[in-house]
């Protein structure tokens, strides 16, 4: 049973252009969550999504950021007109299910804005 | 904030020693997990104790949860130069995401 798959693992964006990031969930899980990591600091949460909805998106900034889990397909975490401050790594999480179950985390995109 | 505090934020020990690191949190959880983040790694799930248990085993690893402190520890028994990694809690509330601690940098020397 594959992991959970991010791609690409790493991108590199001049400022104003768009990012899109894709996270593919384990094989049997519904849910998945995105977080950001700035340097040397925790995993902040952004959003969570089971297919085609979006459940909690309470850490997402309020512009220029947007999640998607679609009903076929991998979830996509797009930043549009990116700008220097989102330099981070961004991961996604999945679980098969919500508050007891632990969450399996992808390896991660390095997103770097020039 | 919600978010979890741990201590210290860096530890160096001998291979060997016993390393404990601790979280403190603010708000009631579900549950209260431990990660680990190798450098320019993911996350790898390592032990998840709910809010009705006090302690919780795995290998090498022991955690106590404190509900009326608000704090949980990670113990690592025997620690190995491949334990080198930063460690972090995380508490589950019922808002179904989990808030992360900003971490331990734990180095262990061969």
């Amino acid at each position: 049973n594959a992991g959970v798959m991010q791609n690409p693992r790493h991108l590199v964006r001049r400022r104003g252009q768009e990012a899109r990031l894709r996270c593919s969930p384990m094989k049997g899980h519904s849910h998945v969550y995105w977080y950001r990591q700035l340097p040397e600091e925790g995993l902040k949460f952004m959003v969570y999504l089971q297919k085609e909805n979006i459940i909690d998106e309470s850490g997402m900034p309020k512009e220029r950021f947007s999640a998607e889990f679609p009903k076929e397909g991998p979830s996509i975490l797009r930043i549009q007109q990116v700008v220097r401050g989102d330099s981070a790594a961004y991961f996604c999480a999945s679980s098969p299910g919500t508050v007891f179950y632990e969450q399996y985390f992808g390896p991660g995109t390095r997103l770097t804005v020039t | 904030s919600q978010q979890g505090e741990e201590d210290p934020q860096a530890l160096s020990i001998q291979e060997g020693e016993n390393a404990t690191m601790n979280c403190s949190y603010k708000t009631s959880i579900n549950n209260l997990q431990w990660y680990r983040q190798n450098s320019g790694r993911g996350l790898v799930h390592l032990i998840l104790i709910r809010s009705n248990e006090r302690e919780k085993h795995s290998g090498r690893l022991r955690v106590t949860l404190d509900t009326s402190k608000k704090s949980s520890s990670l113990l690592i028994t025997a620690s190995r130069a491949a334990d080198t990694a930063s460690y972090f809690c995380a508490t589950l509330t019922g808002a179904n995401n989990l808030f992360f601690g900003t971490g331990t940098r734990l180095t262990v020397i061969p």
